[in-house]
């Protein structure tokens, strides 16, 4: 059984604070590895997709890592802000070839005025 | 910019019914999923759906489960004779071509089963 683990499961900060979070995920049959930024009653926005070990993406404040090899990604987010507060997601893509994504639980951030 | 839409955002029903849950997913997109996530649970794939026909379906995905691309723009999940545990936000999602790129998600629809 695939099995995909973040931590921690939330995390209260206050603005301006920089933070990361963990994502854990089978490291063979590696495809892709995809962070998600859910805002509730929104739908689930990607991040990034990463696919290349050791790969790191940015997008403004937020990056992330990739290690295939160890099966681990970090999301971080620099100089948090109160619009950052959302649950963060991770999925695995495996080989199958349908592009099935497999969830961790998420990271529900809480970022504080 | 396009998105995935879904309808209703909100569907209670009674134990035993059948529910329709519908999506437009993004018109040039080749492969579309069906998630959904039990509250206090992670989401959990059901099923995906390429050149008309299922690619693959977990364990949930049952004979109570169907899903149609009738018109060649909607895409649905039918649930035949719903339980309680159907209880959950089902999410759909699509992607226009290789296994690695994103996958583009509706906003969901909070299904509750009495």
């Amino acid at each position: 059984i695939l099995n995909v683990e973040q931590s921690p499961q939330s995390l209260h900060v206050q603005e301006g604070d920089s933070t990361n979070f963990t994502c854990s995920f089978p490291s063979s049959n590696f495809y892709a590895l995809h962070w998600y930024r859910w805002e509730t009653a929104k739908s689930p926005e990607a991040l990034f997709v990463m696919t290349l070990n050791g790969d790191e993406k940015k997008k403004g404040r937020i990056s992330a890592t990739l290690n295939t090899k160890e099966g681990y990604s970090y999301l971080y987010i620099k100089g948090s802000q109160p619009e950052d507060s959302a649950t963060y997601l991770c999925a695995f893509t495996g080989s199958s070839n349908t592009g099935k994504l497999i969830f961790g639980q998420g990271t529900t951030l809480q970022v504080k005025p | 910019e396009p998105e995935v839409t879904q309808t209703p955002s909100h569907q209670v029903t009674q134990m035993g019914q059948e529910v329709i849950l519908r999506c437009v997913p993004i018109s040039n997109h080749l492969y579309f999923y069906w998630y959904r996530q039990i509250l206090g649970q992670k989401v959990e794939f059901l099923v995906s759906f390429y050149n008309n026909e299922i690619s693959e379906k977990s364990e949930i995905f049952d004979d109570q489960f169907s899903v149609e691309r009738p018109d060649g723009s909607n895409f649905t999940l039918k649930i035949r004779s719903t339980k309680l545990e159907d209880s959950a936000m089902y999410f759909c999602a699509s992607r226009p071509g290789l296994a690695s790129g994103e996958q583009f998600f509706g906003p969901g629809t909070r299904l509750t089963v009495l």
